[in-house]
């Protein structure tokens, strides 16, 4: 079975580019999650959806940072204007509904703005 | 609000030896859900394992075991004769009931297993 698979698995771009992160969930799952790692906060939540409808987008950082579920296929982070400290690696998860079932992560993006 | 704190940033052991990672929470939930979910080298997020809090039984896999406390608010894992493939960071998360399935990880702890 497939596992989330995001694209890219790297990315470096300049100052002030726009960025897209993608992300295809599990198949079936309901919940799909972003977040990003840096060292300097660790592991943080940005947003979930449920059934594709964005239900906590409280830990986006700001305006610049907005993301899309189309469908129950295919999610997107994207970061416009992008800047040096948004250089993180980016996950997307995604579980079912249910008693708190496991998250299962994407091997990640390392995004780099130079 | 929840909190995860796994207060040990670095162990290093040399390999064969017991190793056991610290994991102290905080909710107000009753029901909650608690993860630990290990970081190798290559960067990828790997569950390991899921408790509810109804569930105070200790768990072993293998190599692997984990000690849930309420009473102290700890959930430790413990591995046995460490492994260089057990080399990681590992992370311990929290996850309250009501049905938001969100996920609150701790800071991580790097484990380094040395031949």
């Amino acid at each position: 079975d497939a596992g989330v698979i995001q694209s890219p698995r790297h990315e470096v771009t300049e100052m002030g580019q726009e960025v897209t992160l993608r992300c295809k969930p599990i198949s079936g799952h309901d919940y799909l999650f972003w977040y990003r790692q840096t060292m300097m906060r660790g592991l943080e939540l940005l947003i979930y959806f449920n059934n594709n409808v964005p239900i906590d987008d409280s830990g986006m950082p700001e305006d610049r940072f907005s993301a899309k579920m189309p469908n129950a296929s295919f999610s997107t982070l994207k970061i416009q204007p992008s800047e040096p400290r948004d250089s993180a690696v980016y996950f997307c998860a995604s579980t079912q509904e249910g008693s708190n079932q496991p998250q299962h992560f994407g091997d990640g993006t390392r995004l780099s703005i130079l | 609000a929840q909190k995860v704190t796994q207060a040990q940033t670095e162990i290093s052991v040399v390999e064969k030896e017991d190793v056991t990672l610290d994991c102290v929470y905080e909710t107000r939930d009753t029901t909650y859900y608690l993860f630990w979910y290990k970081q190798p080298p290559s960067g990828e997020l790997v569950f390991l394992i899921r408790r509810n809090s109804f569930d105070e039984q200790n768990e072993i896999s293998g190599r692997y075991s984990w000690n849930f406390q309420k009473s102290t608010s700890s959930f430790n894992f413990t591995i046995t004769a460490s492994q260089v493939v057990d080399s990681a960071v590992y992370f311990c998360a929290l996850s309250e009931s009501q049905g938001a399935q969100k996920l609150v990880f701790g800071q991580g702890t790097r484990l380094t297993i040395n031949p």
